[in-house]
């Protein structure tokens, strides 16, 4: 069965530092790849997806992942952080044994400090 | 083009109730998913609909849950005899085909059973 681990529940950070999320996931078979963010209260936003092709995606909002087939991962990176960055973040896949459905990791609460 | 609606935004129930909860898609989506966070949790896949057919329901409890999207309307999941572990927020997404797409959530729709 496929499973997302977000390794990290909370990551503080300082404003203006870089950041790293991370991301792993089993899959047997060729996985589509997300990361999503939750503000308070507010429903899912897609920040950017793997498909296919380059394994270096950017999204929106200056983060961008790194799709790594060998390691399982899809870690999120920003180099520079603003306050408005704090919010939940959810790496999910799905792949073709499993349909449609994404499964998500538990969350990363990005808390971003002044 | 309005994004994926979902109402109530907010609703309270009884333990014992009923609850109905509403999912209009965006414009020229057929493909309709639910999904519920359970506080401190990441989402949980529930069921996948298309007009008409229940696609995927592996996610869904075997009892008091049901889920539609008729022909004309909105996609409605539909809680019966609701308990405290009911309480979560549900969030609907859509998508205009089948997988790979990105799917599009809602804002959710927070139940709390007293």
């Amino acid at each position: 069965a496929q499973s997302v681990t977000q390794l990290d529940s909370q990551v503080p950070v300082f404003e203006e530092a870089p950041v790293e999320l991370r991301c792993n996931y089993s899959s047997s078979v060729s996985v589509y790849l997300f990361w999503y963010v939750q503000y308070p209260n507010q429903g899912l936003q897609l920040l950017l997806k793997y498909l296919s092709g380059s394994t270096l995606v950017k999204g929106i909002n200056g983060f961008e992942a790194e799709f790594n087939k060998s390691q399982t991962s899809f870690h999120l990176r920003k180099p520079s952080v603003h306050i408005s960055d704090t919010a939940e973040y959810f790496c999910a896949v799905s792949d073709l044994e499993y349909g449609n459905k994404l499964v998500f990791g538990a969350g990363t609460i990005l808390r971003v400090k002044s | 083009n309005a994004g994926v609606m979902q109402n109530p935004r907010h609703l309270v129930r009884r333990r014992g109730q009923e609850a109905r909860l509403r999912c209009s898609p965006m414009k020229g989506h057929s493909h309709v998913y639910w999904y519920r966070q359970l506080p401190e949790e990441g989402l949980k896949f529930m069921v996948y609909l298309q007009k008409e057919n229940i696609i995927d329901e592996s996610g869904m409890p075997k009892e008091r849950f049901s889920a539609e999207f008729p022909k004309e309307g909105p996609s409605i999941l539909r809680i019966q005899q609701v308990v405290r572990g009911d309480s979560a927020a549900y969030f609907c997404a859509s998508s205009p085909t089948s997988h790979g797409d990105i799917q599009y959530f809602g804002a959710g729709t927070r139940l709390s059973v007293l």
